[in-house]
């Protein structure tokens, strides 16, 4: 199976804000890396796939780059909103594989 | 618009049998790849099985032999039976509709709410 880690697991940070989160594979996997937010008691939500397309109605403010087995989402201007767990996904190889989450805190 | 309402879950004893489904609205399910993925109390999310939209289906190694999938497009629902529950099985179990598949695997653009299992004496 393909390991997907994130860093940081955790992250504090404030309103306004520039926050980058990074995922890594174990071996490549192209442009088959999607990204996740969940807030607390809610279903994941599909932010970002193929590594920077957007997904109807993310706000214009997370984007996502890399290729192969280096990724990052970011975003460029943190909302109140936007505190929530990120999680990255492959899509390049069965089975599919999550990263361990990053849990982005409110400074 | 696109919903997914997922039912079935509760409270089973290790050994016991539960059965989860998962009723789609706004699109016609049979013709996307469908899947369940889970999440144990505070921890990440783990793929359990995928059913591709021509019949073939995929299973996590930690269930294989005691889940299957299976549709029923006629319903536009999605079924997991689950058999031999484990307390290792306790979870969040939420359905999701795949796009940009390539075999069992695939992002997931709509998820349901979410069905707790929980596996305890």
């Amino acid at each position: 199976d393909i390991q997907m880690t994130q860093s940081p697991s955790s992250l504090s940070a404030s309103v306004g804000d520039r926050v980058t989160i990074t995922c890594r594979a174990s071996q490549s996997v192209a442009n088959c890396l999607n990204w996740y937010q969940q807030k607390p008691g809610e279903a994941p939500k599909l932010l970002i796939y193929a590594a920077s397309s957007f997904q109807s109605g993310v706000p214009s403010r997370f984007s996502g780059s890399g290729y192969g087995t280096d990724f990052t989402l970011t975003i460029s201007s943190l909302q109140p909103e936007d505190f929530a767990t990120y999680y990255c996904q492959q899509s390049y190889r069965t089975p599919p594989t999550f990263g361990q989450g990053t849990n982005l805190e409110i400074k | 618009e696109v919903q997914l309402l997922e039912s079935g879950g509760g409270l089973v004893q290790p050994g016991g049998s539960l059965r989860l489904s998962c009723i789609a609205s706004g699109f016609t399910s049979s013709t996307y790849t469908m899947t369940w993925v889970r999440q144990a109390p505070g921890k990440g999310l783990d793929w359990v099985s995928t059913s591709d939209y021509s019949g073939g289906t995929y299973y996590a190694d930690s269930v294989k032999g005691r889940f299957t999938i299976s549709r029923d497009n006629a319903k536009n629902t999605l079924y997991l039976q689950m058999n031999s529950l484990r307390a290792e099985d306790t979870a969040i179990y939420y359905c999701a509709r795949g796009r940009g598949c390539s075999g069992g695997t695939c992002y997931f653009d709509y998820w349901g709410q979410g069905n707790m299992v929980t596996v305890s004496s």
